[in-house]
Order: C-alpha cells, then structure tokens, then sequence
C-alpha cells in the first residue's frame, strides 16, 4: 500500500532556482493539500485542492504555485527560492466522508 | 480563519495520564481532529469529533464542547513510545484543517 508518495525525500538548492515538490496518491482521494512546518510554527497551509481541475489557496501561498491536472498528482512549484522558503514539506489528501487526512513522510527542502 | 491554542510542552511519568487541553475559535466548524507526530515521521491520525462528548479509543480519548471552542486529549497509561507532538486541528466548512502549533509530550521513566 503506498498511499502518498513524495518526492524528493530531502534537496539542498541555491536561492533564485526553481524547484517542484511531487505529490502522488494512490487512494482516489479528490482533496489535496500542501502544508509547511516550521519549528514552533506547527503545520502551515500552503494550497489546496478540493477536486481535479480546481485549486485554492492556504494561509501562506506566496512564493508557491500548484496545478492539480488529475486525481493523483498535486506538485507544488517554488518559482525562485529564498531562504525563508527552508522547511519540511507535507503532502495531504482527505477521505471526503470523515475528513481525515493521510500524509505523506514529506520533503525537507533547505535554500541557501 | 483559525485561531487554535494548546501548550507548547508537557512532561509525565510513564503510567500516569496527561491532559493535552486545545481551546480554538473559528469563522466555520466541521470537526476537530488530533493528531500524533514523531520527531522525524510525518502525521498520524489519532482521533475525530464533529459532535460535543467523550471518544475514547483504547488508551486514547478526546472530548469536544462547540459551544466553549475546547477539546482535550488524554492519554490513559503512559508509554515512552506516546513520547512525541500532539497536534490539534480545526476543520473548517471548505474541508480545510488547520492546525495548531502542537504540544511535545515527554514521557520520562
């Protein structure tokens, strides 16, 4: 049972360049989520989706894009990199019945 | 938006039980979840409640009042493995969760 997979597990990148965060699940699940984690901060929403086709945007989208072009994938763009973009990177989808969110082990993304 | 509190940190001693208190106030509610995370791991569920009450799931439970905007979770017989972040998250009309900042619970021998 893979369930979210993501991908990379971990990146070093220089500020300016342009990375994308992959997002895969497995669960037919049509919500999706990005959110960022940052020590004392908890668990931040960067974007979502709540169907195929649509997305939306979190409590701290600058600086990110997403697309969502079919129920399975959900990548997250950082167009140009900055330092403060440094975190741990979580993926999420949602049973529609409960709300529950699965998450994937995320990504560590660190900007230099 | 969300505005979801809960303590920073809690110690106890293996065995005993600990009370992790959420108080949240929100422009549109549809549930309250926590959640457990280890130092490293990603997210894990741990309970639900939509309805005001006691859910109790083995050594786990977690209460609701809407009308207070307060949950707690209690964790009954302590293990070191319960050693870890509690993560209370409101979830508003949209099916968005949004969290708190987490509690660390240190589980000491």
């Amino acid at each position: 049972i893979a369930g979210i997979t993501q991908a990379p597990t971990s990146q070093i990148l220089a500020a300016g360049r342009r990375m994308t965060l992959r997002c895969t699940q497995d669960m037919r699940h049509n919500a999706m989520y990005w959110y960022r984690q940052d020590l004392g901060l908890g668990l931040r929403l960067i974007h979502y989706s709540n169907t195929a086709g649509t997305t939306g945007k979190g409590e701290v989208p600058d600086g990110y894009s997403v697309s969502r072009a079919n129920t399975d994938d959900f990548p997250l763009t950082l167009a140009s990199a900055v330092p403060s973009q440094t975190s741990v990177y979580f993926c999420a989808s949602s049973d529609g019945n409960t709300g529950e969110l699965f998450f994937g082990e995320g990504s560590r993304l660190t900007v230099l | 938006g969300q505005n979801i509190d809960q303590p920073t940190e809690m110690t106890a001693t293996e065995g005993a039980i600990v009370q992790i208190n959420c108080t949240y106030q929100t422009s549109g509610f549809n549930g309250l979840f926590w959640y457990q995370q280890h130092a490293g791991e990603a997210p894990t569920f741990l309970s639900y409640n939509v309805l005001d009450g006691l859910e109790e799931k083995g050594r786990f439970s977690s209460f609701l009042s809407r009308s207070k905007g307060y949950s707690y979770l209690l964790l009954k017989e302590l293990q070191m493995k319960d050693s870890a972040s509690y993560l209370c998250a409101v979830r508003d009309g949209d099916y968005k969760l949004s969290f708190g900042a987490g509690t660390t619970v240190t589980v000491r021998a």
